[in-house]
């Protein structure tokens, strides 16, 4: 495809229930980060990936969220037991390399917990 | 820790009237500091980094480590640059993926 892509658009849930959130980066590149940004902020980091492994899952902001790359393309963020406190938009994005190379974003995935 | 700050969250001016928009960032190193735009309906995307030195779309900015200030300028503001500014920091040495976002700053460039 053309940009990095994250499916769904919009996804609303219920507390205490599992959500995937899904992201297609842009062919060919090996770095693949997750932000999520809360109503009124700025993006806040939440993993990087490059290639299948997680080189930094710093930005994690507990053992409820979990992210995979299982084949180096295609990563999935994960929340178990999620809470209303999780509301936002989650923001993927991918750049060739980790080096000095510019990050594309995708258009976001909105969760909702109701 | 790092951070991110851009003291305004609203910004307007006339079109054709200069345009400043504020970033100060806190970091014990060297970092890279970053502009990126997000216009209406549109995904996130890069402005312009402070190690390219090149002016995008009229815009410059120039890192002043004295000040710890990464201000974005355009001598003459276009209704098109109406949009939702962030500033944003990472390490230096070309590990651009942890970037640290302040909250932004709206821009509304009015006719």
């Amino acid at each position: 495809g053309a940009g990095v892509s994250q499916t769904p658009s919009n996804k609303v849930t219920e507390k205490g229930k599992y959500v995937e959130l899904r992201c297609d980066p842009i062919s060919g590149h090996t770095a693949l980060y997750w932000y999520r940004q809360s109503l009124g902020q700025g993006p806040e980091f939440l993993i990087y990936f490059q290639g299948t492994g997680a080189a930094d899952d710093s930005g994690l902001p507990n053992d409820r969220f979990f992210a995979v790359r299982p084949e180096g393309s295609v990563s999935t963020l994960k929340i178990q037991r999620t809470e209303r406190g999780d509301s936002a938009v989650y923001l993927c994005a991918s750049s060739l390399n980790k080096e000095n190379t510019e990050a594309f974003f995708g258009q976001g995935t909105r969760l909702t917990v109701v | 820790a790092q951070r991110v700050t851009q003291p305004e969250k609203l910004l307007s001016v006339f079109k054709g009237a200069p345009v400043e928009l504020k970033c100060n960032y806190s970091y014990s190193g060297s970092p890279e500091l970053f502009w990126y735009v997000q216009y209406s309906r549109q995904r996130l995307q890069l402005l312009l980094r402070h190690i390219s030195r090149e002016s995008i779309k009229g815009f410059t900015a120039d890192l002043n480590k004295g000040e710890t200030s990464f201000h974005l300028k355009k001598p003459f503001a276009q209704e098109e640059d109406s949009a939702m500014y962030y500033c944003a920091l990472s390490r230096s040495g070309g590990s651009n993926y942890k970037l640290t976002f302040g909250k932004g700053t709206l821009l509304t460039v009015n006719p």
